[in-house]
């Protein structure tokens, strides 16, 4: 069985500060997807970046990019210039890839982003 | 956008009552899954769909059970609601290129 560990419960960062949210992982397979996602207050899950295993390159998605450590099992999110629009919770998941097969999100217990105006 | 209605938004039922809740999807991708969200434990897969009629369990699936008798629909039935299950209920849809994203949720309490 996979997990997935986020071990801050809540950050806090001045608006147009970068911060570093960080998830570590344990799985035994050597294909897999990682996601972060972020939750508004709204509750609505949306797909901030994603990362394949087999990509040595750091995904990045405007203001949001990754840091993936494949032989760490680390995956840290860092967004830059903090924007009051980016408090959230902000969840990393696992998906394993199973070549065609369902496997869903394995997710950790989440980050609680505070910006500071 | 990824075409994914899930109904109703929210409801209040009492203990026992069955409830079903529905996931809609509009771009005929194969995979579906319903999750469950509870403070402290992030979200939890409860059933999956790999197809039309095929389904299997996940990590939460006492209490629920899931049909898929279309492409585009996926229902989560809650055969008799208890307390424990009040919670946010997720559905999501996997694309042919392994991403997943999910509906708004379904606010369900069980009093």
């Amino acid at each position: 069985a996979q997990t997935v560990t986020q071990s801050q419960p809540e950050m806090s960062v001045q608006e147009a500060e970068t911060v570093t949210l960080s998830c570590t992982y344990d799985t035994s397979e050597s294909d897999y997807y990682l996601f972060w996602y972020k939750q508004p207050p709204s509750r609505q899950m949306i797909l901030v970046i994603r990362q394949e295993a087999y990509k040595q390159q750091n995904a990045t998605e405007n203001r949001f990019s990754v840091n993936f450590q494949k032989a760490a099992k680390s995956f840290s999110l860092k967004i830059s210039d903090s924007q009051l629009g980016d408090a959230a919770m902000y969840f990393c998941a696992l998906m394993m890839y199973s070549g065609g097969g369902a496997d869903g999100l394995t997710f950790g217990k989440g980050t609680h982003l505070i910006i500071q105006p | 956008d990824a075409g994914i209605t899930q109904s109703p938004r929210h409801k209040v039922t009492e203990t026992g009552t069955p409830v079903t809740l529905r996931c809609h999807q509009t771009e005929n991708h194969r995979y579906m899954y319903w999750y469950r969200q509870d403070p402290g434990h992030g979200l939890r897969l409860i059933h999956y769909s790999y197809g039309v009629k095929d389904t299997d369990k996940g990590e939460v699936s006492d209490g629920y059970s899931v049909s898929r008798s279309k492409t585009e629909d996926f229902l989560l039935t809650l055969e008799s609601a208890t307390s424990s299950q009040t919670s946010v209920y997720f559905c999501a849809i996997r694309t042919d290129g392994n991403t997943i994203y999910f509906g708004e949720g379904s606010w369900l309490t069980v009093v």
